[in-house]
Protein backbone atom coordinates (compact mmCIF):
# COMPACT_ATOMS: atom_id res chain seq x y z
CA UNK A 1 0.00 0.00 0.00
CA UNK A 2 1.13 3.20 -0.45
CA UNK A 3 2.07 5.78 2.43
CA UNK A 4 3.15 8.90 0.68
CA UNK A 5 0.73 11.32 -0.61
CA UNK A 6 1.39 14.15 -2.56
CA UNK A 7 -0.37 17.44 -3.29
CA UNK A 8 -1.21 18.82 -5.74
CA UNK A 9 -1.95 16.23 -8.06
CA UNK A 10 -0.98 18.22 -10.85
CA UNK A 11 0.73 21.80 -11.28
CA UNK A 12 1.42 24.19 -13.97
CA UNK A 13 3.37 27.39 -14.19
CA UNK A 14 5.94 29.19 -16.02
CA UNK A 15 9.46 28.53 -17.13
CA UNK A 16 11.40 30.53 -14.42
CA UNK A 17 8.98 30.06 -11.74
CA UNK A 18 9.23 28.04 -8.92
CA UNK A 19 7.43 25.09 -8.10
CA UNK A 20 6.45 23.24 -4.47
CA UNK A 21 5.03 19.65 -3.95
CA UNK A 22 4.08 18.54 -0.83
CA UNK A 23 3.92 14.74 0.15
CA UNK A 24 2.30 13.29 3.61
CA UNK A 25 2.51 9.97 5.14
CA UNK A 26 1.29 8.19 7.79
CA UNK A 27 3.58 5.72 9.77
CA UNK A 28 7.29 6.77 10.89
CA UNK A 29 9.97 6.66 8.36
CA UNK A 30 13.96 6.38 8.60
CA UNK A 31 13.96 8.24 5.19
CA UNK A 32 11.95 9.90 2.47
CA UNK A 33 13.14 9.86 -0.73
CA UNK A 34 11.90 12.27 -4.06
CA UNK A 35 11.84 10.30 -7.50
CA UNK A 36 10.98 12.10 -11.08
CA UNK A 37 9.62 10.05 -13.70
CA UNK A 38 9.38 11.65 -17.66
CA UNK A 39 6.23 10.14 -19.12
CA UNK A 40 6.64 6.87 -20.06
CA UNK A 41 10.54 6.19 -18.12
CA UNK A 42 11.74 4.79 -15.37
CA UNK A 43 12.25 6.89 -12.14
CA UNK A 44 14.80 8.92 -11.69
CA UNK A 45 16.36 9.01 -8.11
CA UNK A 46 16.59 13.12 -7.21
CA UNK A 47 16.95 13.42 -3.63
CA UNK A 48 17.08 11.53 0.28
CA UNK A 49 16.37 13.31 3.41
CA UNK A 50 16.05 11.10 6.56
CA UNK A 51 14.18 11.04 9.36
CA UNK A 52 16.87 13.46 11.74
CA UNK A 53 17.19 15.73 8.85
CA UNK A 54 15.04 18.98 8.68
CA UNK A 55 16.09 20.18 4.92
CA UNK A 56 18.65 19.35 2.43
CA UNK A 57 19.45 20.78 -1.03
CA UNK A 58 20.71 19.59 -3.96
CA UNK A 59 21.07 22.12 -6.84
CA UNK A 60 17.73 23.64 -7.86
CA UNK A 61 16.30 21.03 -6.03
CA UNK A 62 15.39 21.67 -1.93
CA UNK A 63 13.32 19.37 0.38
CA UNK A 64 12.17 19.96 4.03
CA UNK A 65 11.05 17.12 6.31
CA UNK A 66 8.43 17.79 8.85
CA UNK A 67 8.12 14.78 11.26
CA UNK A 68 6.31 15.82 13.78
CA UNK A 69 3.54 16.75 10.85
CA UNK A 70 4.77 13.71 8.66
CA UNK A 71 5.22 15.61 5.78
CA UNK A 72 7.73 16.82 3.29
CA UNK A 73 8.25 19.33 0.56
CA UNK A 74 10.09 19.21 -2.95
CA UNK A 75 10.69 23.03 -3.76
CA UNK A 76 12.28 23.38 -7.71
CA UNK A 77 13.73 26.96 -8.13
CA UNK A 78 13.62 28.45 -11.30
CA UNK A 79 12.13 25.53 -13.38
CA UNK A 80 12.70 24.96 -16.79
CA UNK A 81 10.23 23.08 -19.40
CA UNK A 82 12.84 19.93 -18.91
CA UNK A 83 11.15 19.53 -15.37
CA UNK A 84 8.58 18.56 -16.90
CA UNK A 85 7.32 15.26 -15.24
CA UNK A 86 6.32 13.30 -12.37
CA UNK A 87 7.10 13.80 -9.33
CA UNK A 88 6.66 10.98 -6.11
CA UNK A 89 7.56 10.52 -2.99
CA UNK A 90 8.29 7.30 -1.31
CA UNK A 91 9.04 6.46 2.26
CA UNK A 92 11.67 3.79 3.12
CA UNK A 93 12.01 2.35 -0.37
CA UNK A 94 9.56 0.53 -1.77
CA UNK A 95 6.15 2.67 -1.95
CA UNK A 96 5.04 5.47 -3.50
CA UNK A 97 2.64 8.30 -3.24
CA UNK A 98 0.45 9.29 -5.57
CA UNK A 99 2.93 11.70 -7.14
CA UNK A 100 2.48 15.76 -8.47
CA UNK A 101 2.40 15.68 -12.27
CA UNK A 102 4.15 19.42 -12.76
CA UNK A 103 3.99 21.20 -16.33
CA UNK A 104 6.33 24.09 -16.76
CA UNK A 105 5.43 26.27 -20.27
CA UNK A 106 7.95 27.73 -22.03
CA UNK B 1 27.89 1.29 -14.52
CA UNK B 2 24.94 3.18 -13.34
CA UNK B 3 21.91 1.53 -15.84
CA UNK B 4 19.57 -0.93 -15.58
CA UNK B 5 18.27 -2.47 -18.85
CA UNK B 6 14.97 -3.44 -19.23
CA UNK B 7 13.64 -5.89 -22.41
CA UNK B 8 11.50 -5.74 -24.76
CA UNK B 9 10.68 -2.20 -24.83
CA UNK B 10 7.45 -3.26 -26.15
CA UNK B 11 5.48 -6.12 -26.09
CA UNK B 12 2.01 -7.15 -27.50
CA UNK B 13 0.82 -10.36 -25.91
CA UNK B 14 -2.56 -12.59 -26.04
CA UNK B 15 -3.98 -13.88 -22.98
CA UNK B 16 -2.83 -17.54 -24.25
CA UNK B 17 0.38 -16.14 -24.70
CA UNK B 18 3.91 -17.38 -22.56
CA UNK B 19 6.50 -14.41 -22.71
CA UNK B 20 9.05 -13.37 -20.36
CA UNK B 21 10.55 -9.58 -19.14
CA UNK B 22 14.16 -9.43 -18.36
CA UNK B 23 16.29 -6.89 -16.42
CA UNK B 24 19.74 -6.57 -16.01
CA UNK B 25 22.09 -4.56 -13.66
CA UNK B 26 25.95 -4.47 -13.08
CA UNK B 27 25.93 -2.50 -10.29
CA UNK B 28 26.45 -5.34 -7.71
CA UNK B 29 23.20 -4.70 -6.22
CA UNK B 30 21.88 -7.61 -4.37
CA UNK B 31 18.45 -6.34 -4.01
CA UNK B 32 16.03 -6.12 -7.23
CA UNK B 33 12.49 -5.37 -7.36
CA UNK B 34 9.59 -5.68 -10.13
CA UNK B 35 6.64 -3.23 -10.10
CA UNK B 36 3.62 -2.45 -12.25
CA UNK B 37 2.80 0.45 -13.32
CA UNK B 38 -0.95 1.92 -14.63
CA UNK B 39 -0.93 5.03 -16.48
CA UNK B 40 -1.03 8.38 -14.29
CA UNK B 41 -0.81 6.02 -11.30
CA UNK B 42 2.41 5.52 -8.95
CA UNK B 43 4.37 2.32 -9.21
CA UNK B 44 3.28 -0.49 -7.46
CA UNK B 45 5.68 -3.01 -5.66
CA UNK B 46 4.96 -6.74 -7.09
CA UNK B 47 7.98 -8.47 -6.20
CA UNK B 48 11.48 -7.96 -4.71
CA UNK B 49 14.50 -10.15 -4.73
CA UNK B 50 17.58 -9.84 -1.86
CA UNK B 51 20.80 -11.87 -2.44
CA UNK B 52 18.65 -13.69 -5.28
CA UNK B 53 15.77 -14.77 -3.00
CA UNK B 54 12.43 -14.17 -3.13
CA UNK B 55 11.98 -11.68 0.08
CA UNK B 56 8.64 -10.20 -1.28
CA UNK B 57 5.60 -11.09 -3.20
CA UNK B 58 2.99 -8.28 -2.76
CA UNK B 59 0.08 -11.02 -3.34
CA UNK B 60 0.98 -10.87 -6.89
CA UNK B 61 -1.28 -13.82 -9.07
CA UNK B 62 0.41 -16.80 -10.08
CA UNK B 63 -0.02 -15.44 -13.73
CA UNK B 64 3.03 -13.30 -12.85
CA UNK B 65 6.05 -15.77 -12.03
CA UNK B 66 9.25 -13.95 -10.96
CA UNK B 67 12.89 -15.88 -11.55
CA UNK B 68 16.14 -14.56 -10.17
CA UNK B 69 18.81 -16.68 -12.10
CA UNK B 70 22.02 -14.62 -10.81
CA UNK B 71 22.57 -11.84 -8.82
CA UNK B 72 22.68 -9.39 -12.15
CA UNK B 73 19.08 -11.05 -13.75
CA UNK B 74 15.66 -10.68 -13.06
CA UNK B 75 12.98 -12.06 -15.06
CA UNK B 76 9.62 -12.12 -14.75
CA UNK B 77 7.25 -15.03 -16.66
CA UNK B 78 4.02 -14.10 -18.07
CA UNK B 79 1.03 -17.05 -18.82
CA UNK B 80 -2.34 -16.33 -19.47
CA UNK B 81 -2.31 -12.61 -18.69
CA UNK B 82 -5.65 -10.66 -18.54
CA UNK B 83 -6.15 -7.36 -20.42
CA UNK B 84 -5.80 -5.64 -16.95
CA UNK B 85 -2.75 -6.44 -16.58
CA UNK B 86 -1.87 -3.98 -19.53
CA UNK B 87 0.68 -1.34 -17.70
CA UNK B 88 4.40 -0.18 -17.60
CA UNK B 89 6.45 -2.86 -15.82
CA UNK B 90 9.39 -1.33 -13.70
CA UNK B 91 12.60 -3.36 -12.76
CA UNK B 92 14.97 -1.28 -10.19
CA UNK B 93 17.83 -2.79 -8.08
CA UNK B 94 19.16 -1.36 -5.42
CA UNK B 95 22.75 -2.20 -3.24
CA UNK B 96 20.88 -3.75 0.02
CA UNK B 97 17.33 -3.69 1.16
CA UNK B 98 18.45 -4.06 4.65
CA UNK B 99 20.22 -0.72 4.22
CA UNK B 100 18.24 2.35 5.92
CA UNK B 101 19.35 4.67 3.01
CA UNK B 102 18.83 2.60 -0.18
CA UNK B 103 18.46 4.03 -3.10
CA UNK B 104 16.90 2.03 -6.20
CA UNK B 105 18.05 2.72 -9.55
CA UNK B 106 15.34 2.02 -12.24
CA UNK B 107 15.09 0.92 -15.45
CA UNK B 108 13.17 2.56 -18.62
CA UNK B 109 10.38 -0.15 -18.27
CA UNK B 110 8.49 -2.59 -20.44
CA UNK B 111 5.41 -1.60 -22.14
CA UNK B 112 2.94 -4.62 -21.93
CA UNK B 113 -0.44 -4.76 -23.67
CA UNK B 114 -2.84 -8.13 -23.35
CA UNK B 115 -5.41 -8.26 -26.27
Amino acid sequence: SQQGEEDPQALSIQEGENATMNCSYKTSINNLQWYRQNSGRGLVHLILIRSNEREKHSGRLRVTLDTSKKSSSLLITASRAADTASYFCATGSMRFGAGTRLTVKP
Amino acid sequence: DTEVTQTPKHLVMGMTNKKSLKCEQHMGHRAMYWYKQKAKKPPELMFVYSYEKLSINESVPSRFSPECPNSSLLNLHLHALQPEDSALYLCASSQDLAASTDTQYFGPGTRLTVL
